[in-house]
């Protein structure tokens, strides 16, 4: 059974600041990872989905890795604003299956 | 258009009462799913509907039904519902329900049973 672990739980930095979000999942057989953000009581965006073939994906000020060997993901926030706090979730494909398994997430707060 | 539309954003409903969640996509997407969202945890698959037919229901109890009339419209009928049932209601959608997809999530129903 697939299990996804984000670390940590909660991470507040002023603004500015650069950032490393942790994602770790147990079965390395993945077709991809993907990243989503979430604003409280909103739906998810997805941010950016790596393909199991890829190493990293930049979209902006955001770059994400996948080492699938050991089993994790960053997810990189450079210059960090305020607009970026929100709840970062991070999520695998169950083995054998499209459907996604969750992280519960990281919640960022970036204070001006 | 690359969104998906849900409504009604909010809804209280009592134990005894019948509802529907409503969600459409005009991005020409042939998946179309239902998630569950308690509080500060993450989304459980509820649905998945590719080319309009059910393909997978993760055991949800028969008070939730789901109904997709065309490819482009997701329904989710509520019927005597639990207070525990309360929760965000989220819909996706997703090209094709292959691998490599990103996902496009509403905005959500946020539902209280009373």
């Amino acid at each position: 059974k697939q299990e996804v672990t984000q670390i940590p739980a909660a991470l507040s930095v002023p603004e500015g600041e650069n950032l490393v979000l942790n994602c770790s999942f147990t079965d390395s057989a993945i077709y991809n990872l993907q990243w989503f953000r979430q604003d409280p009581g909103k739906g998810l965006t997805s941010l950016l989905l790596i393909q199991s073939s890829q190493r990293e994906q930049t979209s902006g000020r955001l770059n994400a890795s996948l080492d699938k060997s050991s089993g994790r993901s960053t997810l990189y926030i450079a210059a960090s604003q305020p607009g970026d706090s929100a709840t970062y979730l991070c999520a695998v494909p169950r083995a054998g299956s499209y459907q996604l398994t969750f992280g519960k997430g990281t919640k960022l707060s970036v204070i001006p | 258009d690359t969104e998906v539309t849900q409504t009604p954003k909010h809804l209280v409903m009592g134990m005894t009462n019948k509802k529907s969640l409503k969600c459409e996509q005009h991005m020409g997407h042939r998946a179309m799913y239902w998630y569950k969202q308690k509080a500060k945890k993450p989304p459980e698959l509820m649905f998945v509907y590719s080319y309009e037919k059910l393909s997978i229901n993760e055991s949800v109890p028969s008070r939730f039904s789901p109904e997709c009339p065309n490819s482009s419209l997701l329904n989710l009928h509520l019927h005597a519902l639990q207070p525990e049932d309360s929760a965000l209601y989220l819909c996706a959608s997703s090209p094709y329900r292959g691998e490599n997809e990103k996902l496009f999530f509403g905005s959500g129903t946020q539902l209280s049973v009373l």
